[in-house]
C-alpha cells in the first residue's frame, strides 16, 4: 500500500449536483495531483497542488477545482456534474517526481 | 501535443515466460517516464522509472528500455507470474517536477497457467 487514502470509495450523484472528494497524502509528501480515469482508459491529469497552491492544470474546465490544506491533504470539487464526469478519480502524492496513487473514488453521475 | 500510446492493448503469456509491453510516445521533449501497474479496483502502482539520459534500467524482475531515436519505451517482466496480471500504463512528462504526466491507454497482461 502507498499510504495515500481517498474518501469516499464510491459515490453516486445526479446531473447538476456538486461533489467533493478527499485525499490524504503519504507522510512527508507535500504535493498532491488529481487524475480522472474513465473506464478502459489511462488516467488524465486534472491539476496538482504544491504547498497549498495550484501548481499546474490539465485540460479540465473551471468547474473542477481543488484545495490543499496545511497538512497536505487535498480536496477535489466538481460543480454542475455532467454524465461524462462518471469516472474513477485518483489522487497521487509525491515529494519528488514519483507519484504514489491512492485507490481512487468511483463517481457515478446519473 | 503530447500523446502516449501502446502497440498492444492485450497481451497473454504463459506463466514463467518473459513479457514485453511496449509504449510509443510522440513528444521528443519528454524526459522522464514511469511504468505503472493497475490491478482491478486499485490505483496505479509504481513499478519502475527512467530518465531520458538513460537507455536501460533494471529492477526486481523488471527492465525498462528507452529508445529515444524512435520514441519507444518497453517494459520487460522476467518469469511472469499470475500476480503480474494487471493493466500496465506508461506515463511520460516533460516537467522536471513530475507535474503533468501523460498516460497511455494501457495494456492488459493476462498470465496463463
Amino acid at each position: 500500500e502507498t499510504g495515500v487514502t481517498q474518501s469516499p470509495t464510491h459515490l453516486i450523484k445526479t446531473r447538476g449536483q456538486q461533489v467533493t472528494l478527499r485525499c490524504s497524502s503519504q507522510s512527508g509528501h507535500n504535493t498532491v495531483s488529481w487524475y480522472q480515469q474513465a473506464l478502459g482508459q489511462g488516467p488524465q491529469f486534472i491539476f496538482q497542488y504544491y504547498r497549498e497552491e495550484e501548481n499546474g492544470r490539465g485540460n479540465f474546465p473551471p468547474r473542477f477545482s481543488g484545495l490543499q490544506f496545511p497538512n497536505y491533504s487535498s480536496e477535489l470539487n466538481v460543480n454542475a456534474l455532467e454524465l461524462d464526469d462518471s469516472a474513477l478519480y485518483l489522487c497521487a502524492s509525491s515529494s519528488d517526481t514519483i507519484q504514489f496513487f491512492g485507490p481512487g473514488t468511483r463517481l457515478t453521475v446519473l | 501535443g503530447e500523446s502516449v500510446g501502446l502497440h498492444l492493448p492485450t497481451l497473454s503469456v504463459q506463466e514463467g515466460d518473459n513479457s514485453i509491453i511496449n509504449c510509443a510516445y510522440s513528444n521528443s521533449a519528454s524526459d522522464y517516464f514511469i511504468w505503472y501497474k493497475q490491478e482491478s479496483g486499485k490505483g496505479p502502482q509504481f513499478i519502475i522509472d527512467i530518465r531520458s539520459n538513460m537507455d536501460k534500467r533494471q529492477g526486481q524482475r523488471v527492465t525498462v528500455l528507452l529508445n529515444k531515436t524512435v520514441k519507444h519505451l518497453s517494459l520487460q517482466i522476467a518469469a511472469t507470474q499470475p500476480g503480474d496480471s494487471a493493466v500496465y500504463f506508461c506515463a511520460e512528462t516533460t516537467d522536471n517536477y513530475g507535474q503533468n504526466f501523460v498516460f497511455g491507454p494501457g495494456t492488459r497482461l493476462s498470465v496463463l497457467p
